[in-house]
């Protein structure tokens, strides 16, 4: 699997947007970028993922490069709970199950 | 969506003891499922992916004998953990996808081990 490479931490005020960005520059052309995170004494959350087209759902959007080389979670409007550190994993697309290579991803705070 | 529950979500037990963690999926079948571990300020790290019915592939330097998985149906894989010791003290989470329906991998909500 593609390595990812994220700052350690990030500050966000509550209510702007949280711009999160990850490299992912040896990514292959079958493999996706997923975004999960981890809140304090949680498991993993599923947050959003892509191939090569931009992507929104309820709780995020995901921006990918036109080279795949890197991508931007963008939560819109940040609030206390969005606190977390923030994981982008690259994976093969397909059917079956594949494990998960989580790297240390970005602690992202979320200040009043 | 596709729910996967762990249990306990907490656990203290002497020394010497074994613990028996759940991870199930709830609402879709699940032949492989995926535990991981993770020490305090550190990230997830796979120890061992689980098969419905057969072996489970262990990753390197994670002993088989001691961290002990059956998954002997479609959406109950279990990790044992044979004579525990203060060192095995750790936050454990599985995961499982239902990948017929194209689904993302989901989290169980982990369980927190502690070994006096």
């Amino acid at each position: 699997d593609a390595k990812t490479t994220q700052p350690p931490s990030m500050d966000c005020a509550e209510g702007r947007a949280a711009n999160l960005p990850c490299n992912h520059s040896t990514i292959s052309g079958n493999e996706y970028v997923y975004w999960y995170r981890q809140i304090h004494s949680q498991g993993p959350q599923y947050i959003i993922h892509g191939l090569k087209n931009n992507e929104t759902n309820e709780m995020a959007s995901l921006i990918i490069t036109e080279d795949r080389k890197s991508s931007t979670l963008i939560l819109p409007h940040a609030t206390l709970r969005d606190t977390a550190v923030y994981y982008c994993i690259v994976r093969p697309s397909g059917a079956g199950s594949y494990q998960l290579t989580f790297g240390k991803g970005t602690k992202l705070s979320v200040i009043p | 969506g596709a729910v996967v529950s762990q249990h306990p979500s907490w656990v203290i037990c002497k020394s010497g003891t074994s613990v028996k963690i759940e991870c199930r999926s709830l609402d879709f079948q699940a032949t492989t499922m995926f535990w991981y571990r993770q020490f305090p300020k550190q990230s997830l790290m796979l120890m061992a992916t689980s098969n419905e019915g057969s072996k489970a592939t262990y990753e390197q330097g994670v002993e088989k004998d001691k961290f002990l998985i059956n998954h002997a149906s479609l959406t109950l894989s279990t990790l044992t953990v044979t004579s525990a010791h203060p060192e095995d003290s750790s936050f454990y989470i599985c995961s499982a996808r239902d990948w017929t329906a194209n689904q993302p991998q989901h989290f169980g909500d982990g369980t927190r081990l502690s070994i006096l």
